[in-house]
């Protein structure tokens, strides 16, 4: 069945930059959009962007642009999503999200990755 | 910008209840840009309706979802215990091009 796998938690300094991983299994990779959602500690989902594998193209949140970069590997089936000029308000649970081929909704999630950004 | 917003912020109900959950926009989304989501605590969201009215795969047909335009509606006919948990409302559409409301905590009364 259909997995995402992401990274283990991260540790950050303010101004420094975490780069999370989300590796996807028993579906066709590049045909999915995926999407990054993040979670601030007892908020709500905020999407910071997504990409479209087969044909290499991001779109970001304007909220994020100039400091998130969402990238893919086909061959190894995984996204990424790099996030620059860390702060504390970046502390967060980072999801990644696959988009259904029926419509613009998420069908499978990953579990999380927690990052903490603290001096 | 649309803005999802959603009603009640917490909901009190009892299992064997109906909960009717709320989620208005600040303009017209297309039904067929229009989910939900469960989020249990430490969990990642569940799809649980799209589309406005369709109930994803392995969903109980105690959830429904309905409405059009800028008012949407999330019912749950009779709770169970393990339905208590954050609901969100998400749209598709214009940047951003993806919207959470900011959820509903159904909580057990």
């Amino acid at each position: 069945q259909v997995q995402l796998v992401q990274s283990g938690a991260e540790v950050k300094k303010p101004g420094s930059s975490v780069k999370v991983s989300c590796k996807a299994s028993g579906g066709t990779f590049s045909s999915y959009t995926i999407s990054w959602v993040r979670q601030a500690p007892g908020q709500g989902l905020e999407w910071m962007g997504r990409i479209i594998p087969i044909l290499g193209i991001a779109n970001y949140a304007q909220k994020f642009q100039g400091r998130v970069t969402i990238t893919a590997d086909k061959s190894t089936s995984t996204a990424y999503m790099e996030l620059s000029s860390l702060r504390s308000e970046d502390t967060a649970v980072y999801y990644c999200a696959r988009e259904s081929l029926s419509g613009p909704h998420y069908d499978y999630w990953g579990q999380g990755t927690l990052v903490t950004v603290s001096s | 910008e649309i803005v999802l917003t959603q009603s009640p912020a917490t909901l009190s109900l009892s299992p064997g209840e109906r909960a009717t959950l709320s989620c208005g926009a600040s303009q017209s989304v297309s039904s067929s840009y229009l989910a939900w989501y469960q989020q249990k605590p430490g969990l990642a969201p569940r799809l649980l309706i799209y589309d406005a009215s369709s109930r994803a795969t392995g969903i109980p047909d105690r959830f429904s979802g309905s409405g059009s335009g800028t008012d949407f509606t999330l019912t749950i006919s009779r709770l169970e215990p393990e339905d208590f948990a954050v609901y969100y409302c998400q749209q598709y559409g214009s940047s951003p091009l993806y919207t959470f409301g900011q959820g509903t905590k159904l909580e057990i009364k």
